[in-house]
């Protein structure tokens, strides 16, 4: 079965510095992948997503992520980190065999950003 | 727009008490998803929905646990009797399609059974 890790249950970066958050998925077949993010005591909101075209994607508020599929690997990052980033991220994908096209979540990465 | 709306925004209720919670969607999306998220197991989709229809519940957890969509604009997700196990945050999301539709999540409504 298709399955998202994120590796680090929790990251912590000064301000300004660069994030890097990272996922993995599990199949052979590169599925639709997906970054949302969630502020406190909010719904979850897409930043960015890769189904297909440029292995680069760009998102809002200054993160992108690449798609490399030699390394199953979607990772999302951010040059320099500001205080309001700080928030849980998730991936997610949406596998394309199998017959399973809904969203599967990672389990979170929880972002703090220190002065 | 105003997005996904969910309400109630936190409920607190005691073992045994049916618990409904509801759901607007966004104006013309035709799927409706349900979740669950907790501390434990993350994330999880109970039930999801296409034009009203309920398509896929193998993610509802029980018999307590039913989903109705009765129109394009409501769905409610009620459990009966409700259990400690339930506390959790369930968010509602919908959107236009599935696979590379992206879907927009309400901000969800806190239960907290007693």
């Amino acid at each position: 079965a298709q399955s998202v890790t994120q590796l680090g249950s929790h990251v912590s970066v000064s301000e300004g510095a660069l994030v890097l958050l990272r996922c993995n998925y599990s199949s052979s077949v590169p599925p639709y992948l997906f970054w949302y993010v969630q502020y406190p005591n909010q719904g979850l909101q897409l930043l960015l997503k890769y189904t297909t075209g440029a292995t680069l994607v760009k998102g809002i508020n200054g993160f992108e992520a690449e798609f490399k599929k030699s390394e199953t690997s979607f990772h999302l990052t951010k040059p320099s980190a500001h205080m309001s980033d700080a928030a849980e991220y998730f991936c997610a994908v949406i596998p394309l065999s199998g017959g399973y096209n809904k969203l599967i979540f990672g389990a979170g990465t929880r972002l703090a950003v220190h002065p | 727009d105003a997005g996904v709306i969910q309400s109630p925004r936190h409920e607190v209720t005691e073992m045994g008490q049916e618990v409904t919670l509801r759901c607007k969607p966004i104006s013309g999306h035709d799927y409706l998803f349900w979740y669950r998220q907790t501390m434990m197991r993350g994330l999880e989709l109970l039930i999801y929905f296409n034009n009203n229809v309920p398509i896929d519940d193998s993610g509802m957890p029980e018999d307590r646990f039913s989903a109705k969509m009765p129109n394009a604009s409501f769905s409610t997700l009620k459990i009966q009797p409700s259990e400690p196990r339930d506390s959790a945050v369930y968010f509602c999301a919908s959107s236009l399609a599935l696979a590379k539709n992206i879907q927009y999540f309400g901000a969800g409504t806190r239960l907290s059974v007693l």
